[in-house]
């Protein structure tokens, strides 16, 4: 199975500042059709987890674009321009370019 | 707008069965661009995906090695829901459980439950 890991587990922001989030992988998830098969995932606190970003930076939609993702191949990264109250939660990164699916340990973020 | 309801108890004896169903609004068990899924989340596991159920011509399932031989989801096309059945049931197995719709192209989960928390306890 592929392993996915995050960086930081825990991330204090102060509202308005930036925040980022590392996932890598244990293997290349670009595909062969060029795309990168991982995407993040928010949890908002008693709530299922939501799509924010899709193969590795596209945003669902209905998600505001101070949310950005970007990367490929094993290493990736979730930003935040500027955290607003109504952003924390968890943050997963996932990958799905094979099965199973495997989402990384999750990121809680939290305002200062 | 797709919708998925989750039922079953939340409270199931070491031994047992943990089943749960999942009705679907929105689309059908049997659309061939999606797969049902089962995911659960616990502490000590993190997010961790169960398996599936599709219907691409006939019906497949494909399952967690770290459940397989205890579990089994099955769709019922007659109501538009999926189910699933968890066996011998530990402790280790108290997790909330989500039915998540997966789009196979560009493969993400993009509708969920709203979670069963499970717990195995006598």
């Amino acid at each position: 199975d592929i392993v996915m890991t995050q960086s930081p587990l825990s991330l204090p922001v102060t509202p308005g500042e930036p925040a980022s989030i590392s996932c890598r992988s244990s293997q290349s998830l670009l595909h062969s059709n060029g795309y990168n098969f991982l995407h993040w995932y928010l949890q908002k606190p008693g709530q299922s987890p939501q799509l924010l970003i899709y193969l590795g930076s596209n945003r669902a939609s209905g998600v505001p674009d101070r949310f950005s993702g970007s990367g490929s191949g094993t290493d990736f990264t979730l930003e935040i321009s500027r955290v607003e109250a109504e952003d924390v939660g968890v943050y997963y990164c996932m990958h799905a370019l094979q099965v199973p699916v495997t989402f990384g340990q999750g990121t809680r973020l939290e305002i200062k | 707008q797709v919708q998925l309801q989750q039922s079953g108890p939340g409270l199931v004896k070491p031994s047992q069965t943990l089943s749960l169903t999942c009705a679907i609004s929105g689309d059908s068990v049997s659309s061939n661009s999606v797969t049902w899924n089962w995911v659960r989340q616990s502490p000590s596991r993190g997010l961790e995906w169960l398996g599936s159920t599709y219907y691409w011509s006939k019906w497949y399932n494909d399952y967690a090695e770290s459940v397989k031989g205890r579990i089994t989801i099955n769709p019922d096309t007659s109501r538009n829901h999926f189910s699933l059945q968890l066996n011998s049931v530990t402790p280790d197995d108290t997790a909330m459980y989500y039915c998540v719709r997966y789009q196979h192209s560009p493969r993400y989960f993009d509708y969920w439950g709203q979670g069963t928390l499970v717990t195995v306890s006598s």
